[in-house]
């Protein structure tokens, strides 16, 4: 089975923190994806990696980054964390060239 | 841009049936999707479908395809409480198969 683990289900940070969300995958995946579900909005895409060192904005970029070192890892970073990043942070990955994206369980971020 | 919208809420009884439904703008997509989210809990893919397919079955799920409207629907036979979640549709685009997802359904089945 494909394996996308964060490796915090829930966080409390202060504002102006820096804060780094963790996700790893077990599958080899070369493509990797950050998002953030907010009621009413759905799910938007923040960055996404299709391979090592390497990422792309997605929709919802201002107030991120990103960094992919290795294959399995991928971490989203608030270099300043606001209250209106408060949010449930999902990750994702694939296999380049299918077409299923498996989830993580999700990072509940409450920023105060 | 990619856009996809389905309705925010929907009530059954247990035993009936459920459609949801979903509205999307890339007629150049792909795969679409229904994703399920139960509470506290990630997102698992329900059933896709081929952008050149109509329909597909899947026990109690049926995806309807209409890609002159492009329109999708997902149906659910005999809803259970267990069914009770938010479903998300989503259609692919672009290099590494991002997905534009809508905002979710919000499905409550009562007993």
């Amino acid at each position: 089975d494909v394996k996308v683990t964060q490796s915090s289900r829930y966080l409390v940070k202060r504002t102006g923190e820096k804060v780094f969300l963790e996700c790893v995958q077990d599958m080899d995946h070369e493509n990797m994806f950050w998002y953030r579900q907010d009621p009413g909005l759905g799910l938007r895409l923040i960055y996404f990696s299709y391979d090592v060192k390497m990422k792309e904005k997605g929709d919802i970029p201002e107030g991120y980054s990103v960094s992919r070192e290795k294959k399995e890892r991928f971490s989203l970073i608030l270099e300043s964390a606001s209250t209106n990043q408060t949010s449930m942070y999902l990750c994702a990955s694939n296999q380049q060239g299918a077409n299923i994206q498996y989830f993580g369980a999700g990072t509940r971020l409450s920023v105060l | 841009g990619e856009d996809v919208e389905q309705s925010l809420f929907l009530s059954v009884r247990e035993g009936d049936s459920s459609v949801i439904n979903c509205t999307y703008t890339d007629s150049s997509s792909t795969y679409l999707y229904w994703y399920k989210q139960e509470p506290g809990a990630g997102l698992q893919l329900l059933t896709y479908i081929f952008s050149n397919m109509d329909m597909k079955q899947d026990q109690r799920l049926t995806v309807l395809l209409n890609k002159k409207d492009k329109h999708l629907s997902l149906r659910i036979a005999d809803t259970q409480t267990g069914d009770s979640a938010i479903y998300f549709c989503a259609e692919s685009w672009g290099y590494g198969n991002k997905l534009v997802f809508g905002a979710g359904t919000i499905l409550r089945v009562k007993s």
